[in-house]
């Protein structure tokens, strides 16, 4: 099984841009992999924010894109905000089998 | 309103079995795909199984392969889960999560606590 590698913690401060990256074991992320971003607080469920790479659902905030960078799958945040500090998971597709990654941290500071 | 809401999660021993239950309803069960992913506590998620809107479709991950079943019963508007074999590491927060059109996981359910532990 392939593995999805994110980064496991980083730090933003309020107002400021980060890029979390999601990476394959088996190469370059492409479409083919349809990343998905999900954003997960302490004590909630999670909830997905970003499909097929860079769609987005009508709840999510518009300062959050998904993209593809550098051969890996790519959430930006821009202008970011306190509520924003949670767990973000990706996922990607392997022909019909699904990995997430294990969560980056993100702290607003 | 759509809602998800799991059940059936329990303390099991090792070895022993269990089934969990999704109930939807606010929309239209039978033309979504359905997952069930898992998050031990403390852990990241993990991914479970995926069944199609019509129940003839049917993945699982590797780690639950052979020992977990997933089915529907869409006149009932009804996921489940039969867990098999249940081992330490099925110790978990499982969600039921829909599709819906593109997405695969537009919404999940408050999810259930399933321990196996002798």
């Amino acid at each position: 099984q392939a593995v999805v590698t994110q980064e496991p913690s980083l730090t933003v401060s309020p107002g400021g841009t980060v890029t979390l990256t999601c990476g394959s074991s088996t190469g370059a992320v492409t479409s083919g992999h349809y990343p998905y971003w999900f954003q997960q607080k302490p004590g909630q469920v999670p909830r997905t924010l970003i499909y097929d790479t860079s769609n987005k659902h009508s709840w999510t905030p518009a300062r959050f894109s998904g993209s593809l960078l550098g051969g890996k799958g790519a959430l930006t945040l821009s202008g970011a905000q306190p509520e924003d500090e949670a767990e973000y998971y990706c996922l990607l597709s392997y022909s019909g089998v699904v990995v997430f990654g294990g969560g980056t941290k993100l702290t607003v500071l | 309103e759509v809602q998800l809401v799991e059940s059936g999660g329990a303390l099991v021993e090792p070895g022993g079995s269990l089934r969990l239950s999704c109930a939807a309803s606010g929309f239209i069960f039978s033309s979504q795909n359905m997952n069930w992913v898992r998050q031990a506590p403390g852990k990241g998620l993990e991914w479970v199984s995926y069944i199609s809107g019509s129940g003839s479709v049917t993945v699982y991950a590797d780690s639950v392969k052979g020992r977990f079943s997933i089915s529907r019963d869409n006149a009932e508007n009804s996921l489940y889960l039969q867990m098999n074999s249940l081992r330490d590491e099925d110790t978990a927060v499982y969600y039921c999560a829909r599709g819906n059109g593109a997405s695969w996981f537009y919404s999940w359910g408050q999810g259930t606590l399933v321990t196996v532990s002798s």
